[in-house]
């Protein structure tokens, strides 16, 4: 069983570069989002779909961007990387959107490091 | 605005010690709350959950009930096994779960040694 893929699991980019995290799931779930996890700072949201075409902004939105073009991929982009977007980022998903007294899914995450 | 607040860790315990972890939470109306735990080089997973008032969460021998009064939903473990080392992360859901955003809080290192 597949579940909530991420890929890369590790990237290192410099400041200014793009590039595009990559989550995919295979459990034909509606809702799928983005957290960032900091130390200290636990899990915070970033973006989040209810389905396909449908994107809505989290709690920490700026400088990535997101579209949901099918219900399997939600893939995470950020423009022009920083050096506060140094994070460990998980992709998560559940069956249904409007509910979160279902449990999320997540993917085993990418580290990411922007020098 | 909405909150949880978690214990710091790290937490380490011998095996078959009692583990709690404190967790407390700020929000209005009746929100639902949730355990997730983490363990090394995974995402994260659901323990347990309450959806209202009084209501006990349990699952592998973990417990938490949902404390309106004291606005608490402590994590507790009669017996801990090395297994369990992880992190763990108490989380709420605003309005009864009816919305699309989990908060969480700082998560709390638990290790157990043999």
């Amino acid at each position: 069983n597949a579940g909530v893929t991420q890929t890369p699991k590790f990237q290192v980019l410099k400041t200014g570069q793009s590039m595009t995290l990559q989550c995919a799931q295979d459990m034909n779930h509606e809702y799928m989002s983005w957290y960032r996890q900091d130390p200290g700072m636990g899990l915070r949201l970033i973006h989040y779909s209810v389905g396909a075409g449908i994107t809505d902004q989290g709690e920490v939105p700026n400088g990535y961007n997101v579209s949901r073009s099918t219900t399997e991929d939600f893939p995470l982009r950020l423009l022009s990387a920083a050096p506060s977007q140094t994070s460990v980022y998980f992709c998560a998903s559940k069956t249904r959107a409007a509910t979160t007294n279902e449990k999320l899914f997540f993917g085993s995450g990418t580290q990411l490091s922007v020098l | 605005g909405d909150s949880v607040t978690q214990m710091e860790g790290p937490v380490t315990l011998s095996e078959e010690a009692f583990l709690t972890i404190n967790c407390t939470y700020t929000a209005t109306g009746y929100p639902s709350l949730f355990w997730y735990v983490q363990y090394p080089g995974e995402g994260l997973q659901l323990l347990l959950k309450a959806t209202k008032a009084d209501d006990k969460g349990s699952n592998k021998g973990f417990e938490a009930t949902y404390r309106k009064e004291t606005t608490s939903f402590h994590l507790e473990k009669g017996s801990v096994q090395v297994s369990d080392s992880a992190v763990y992360f108490c989380a709420l859901s605003p309005y009864g779960g009816a919305t699309n955003k989990l908060i969480f809080g700082t998560g709390t290192l638990l290790a157990v040694q043999p």
